[in-house]
Formats: C-alpha cells, structure tokens, sequence
C-alpha cells in the first residue's frame, strides 16, 4: 500500500459530459502527478502540480485542467468527454527534490460511452 | 511519444525460471526506474538507477543500465507465481523537470 487514494474507483459516463476524479497524496508528499493509461498501454503524462501550481503538461488539450489543494490532495476535471477518453487515470505523488519515487494509488477506471 | 520501449512485449515463464526484460530510450538521461502493475491497478516502484550507475540490485531483481546502448534490462531470478504482472519503465529526461516518460511494458505470466 502506497497511502496515495483515488476515487471513485469505477465510473461510467456518456459523451460530452464532465468528469472529477479524485486523489488524496502520502502524508509529506507536495507533488502529485496524474497519468492516463488506455488498455495495453503504459502510462501517459497529463500534468504535475507542485505546492497548488501547474509544474508540466504532456500532450493533452484543455479540456483536462487539474487542482492541488493546500492539503495536497488532487483533482482532475475533464469537460466534453469523448469516446477516447475511457481508460484507467493514475495519480500518483512524491517530494520533490528529495526522492524521484512516484507512488501510485490504485487508479479509476472511466468508461465514456 | 513513448520514450522507454520495454521488449519483448510479453513473455511466459514456469515458476523458478530467470525473466529477462530490456528497456530501450532515446535521449539523455538523469534516472532511469522500473515499475511494476498487477491487473490494471496502480504501478509499485521497483528500483530506481541513476544515469552513473551500471548496475543495481534488489532482493530477486537485477537492474542494469548502459547509456552508451541507451538501453537498460530488469533481471528476475527464480520467478514466482505472484511476480505475473506488467513491468514498465520510465525514464526521466536530462535537463528537465521530474516527468517520467513510461514505455508500454512488458507483460510476465510466470505459471506455477
């Protein structure tokens, strides 16, 4: 068990609707990271947050915008939901400059249908 | 783009065998560290190695790294049952900040 959670664990929605999942840090932690990972694929970078800024975005468009709140817990909001975005999102935390280790929690799994 | 491609994509092994993966990248790197995921859950940390080591050990596994190949290899000694799973690789760009870049992994069944 790694402390970091994630909620809900399963969602299905429909297209065009909107999305938040959650996840709380490890306790120390001040950066959380979070991933989409589709089926047979490994991980893809959303975005990093750093003490409640953004800190790096991969290649997603603006429809995916996160928060980092003062206890360090995270959230992420996808609008407009499509057909594509159905996969398993990751978060996962760290401290920075003082260990490269992620730690993962166990994802949610988003189908959009 | 996926900067770690993991290879083979999947491999079979019977309990008490050696499984080998290799994990090849593109550009410069600071560290280079292998995951593991069990059955679509979240990823576990398994051994992180810097761009100056060659070689790190941990219980059953084995991690080498050789940046002149650009390349790295994750040895598990007598496999078990419960070591079945996904094992990817992620590696961190020199000069940037701490984002990993994952491959799409390599798949492991180790049968009793």
């Amino acid at each position: 068990e790694t402390g970091v959670t994630q909620s809900p664990t399963h969602l299905i929605k429909t297209r065009g609707q909107q999305v938040t999942l959650r996840c709380s840090s490890q306790s120390g932690h001040n950066t959380v990271s979070w991933y989409q990972q589709a089926l047979g694929q490994g991980p893809q970078f959303i975005f990093q947050y750093y003490r409640e800024e953004e800190n790096g975005r991969g290649n997603f468009p603006p429809r995916f915008s996160g928060l980092q709140f003062p206890n360090y817990s995270s959230e992420l909001n996808v609008n407009a939901l499509e057909l594509d975005d159905s996969a398993l999102y990751l978060c996962a935390s760290s401290y920075w400059d003082r260990d490269e280790t992620q730690y993962f929690g166990p994802g949610t799994r988003l189908l959009v249908l | 783009s996926q900067q770690g491609e993991e290879d083979p994509q999947a491999l079979s092994i019977q309990e008490g065998e050696n499984a080998t993966m290799n994990c090849s990248y593109k550009t410069s790197i600071n560290n280079l560290q292998w995951y593991r995921q069990n059955s679509g859950r979240g990823l576990v940390h398994l051994i992180l190695i810097r761009s100056n080591e060659r070689e790190k050990h941990s219980g059953r596994l084995r991690v080498t790294l050789d940046t002149s190949k650009k390349s790295s290899s994750l040895l598990i000694t007598a496999s078990r049952a419960a070591d079945t799973a996904s094992y990817f690789c992620a590696t961190d760009a020199r000069g940037g900040s701490y984002i990993p870049t994952f491959g799409r992994g390599t798949s492991l069944i180790v049968h009793p």
